[in-house]
């Protein structure tokens, strides 16, 4: 597996609170990204990062922030968290590689907002 | 825009028995493909992709897939299945970004 790690793996939360999540890598790679994954929709791209500080939005990046600073980590957090935002959170790497990109996944991390 | 179906959400099929799970994309040029197989409460793994060549790519776990310009498909195929295969799958493409699009997930039950 590659070496990525995402925490915390559950969470329940209440409506109104902050949540964030991490995503650790140990491969150096380049790119990182959070997907949301939910029942008939498949995976939807949230935020990504091609690099330290360089981050852009995906297709559902309303309600949510990210924040690289350092290669290895990469941070989703919901500033108030709402109970659509219950999902299964997914956290990706690649090493880019324009148009050959293929995607390492981590575990996943389960949302519940109450 | 870029899109990926795919047109069957749930599959059933008795172990033993041959497997096709349709993708079909929608795209100007050629993409690249791509299939990734999730099995209960884990991440997405990659089962095989397709850059260019060859339009017959080989995977792991025995799995194949067909890339079909004329029809855009990208369809995952295996001659026989497992009771291990029963999972989501995913198919992916990659337009020429550095993003994926995924379908919408086709999930394989497996009778004995």
């Amino acid at each position: 597996d590659a070496g990525i790690t995402q925490s915390p793996r559950h969470k329940v939360t209440e409506t109104g609170t902050p949540v964030t999540l991490r995503c650790h890598q140990t491969e150096n790679h380049r790119y990182m990204y959070w997907y949301r994954q939910d029942p008939g929709h498949g995976l939807r791209l949230i935020h990504y990062s091609y690099g330290v500080k360089d981050t852009d939005k995906g297709e559902v990046s309303d309600g949510y922030s990210v924040s690289r600073s350092k290669t290895e980590d990469f941070l989703l957090t919901l500033e108030s968290a709402t109970s659509s935002q219950t999902s299964v959170y997914f956290c990706a790497i690649s090493e880019g590689r324009q148009g050959k990109n293929i995607q390492y996944f981590g575990a996943g991390t389960r949302l519940s907002v109450l | 825009a870029q899109s990926v179906t795919q047109p069957d959400i749930h599959i059933t099929v008795s172990e033993g028995a041959s497997l096709e799970l349709r993708c079909n994309y929608s795209y100007g040029a050629t993409p690249y493909l791509f299939w990734y197989v999730q099995s209960p409460g884990q991440g997405l793994q990659l089962l095989l992709k397709y850059f260019s060549g060859d339009t017959l790519v080989q995977g792991i776990k025995g799995f194949e897939a067909e890339f079909k310009r004329s029809q855009s498909s990208f369809n995952l195929r295996k001659p026989s299945v497992h009771w291990s295969d029963a999972a989501e799958y995913f198919c992916a493409v990659a337009p020429n970004t550095d993003k994926l699009i995924f379908g919408t997930g086709t999930r394989l039950q497996v009778f004995p």
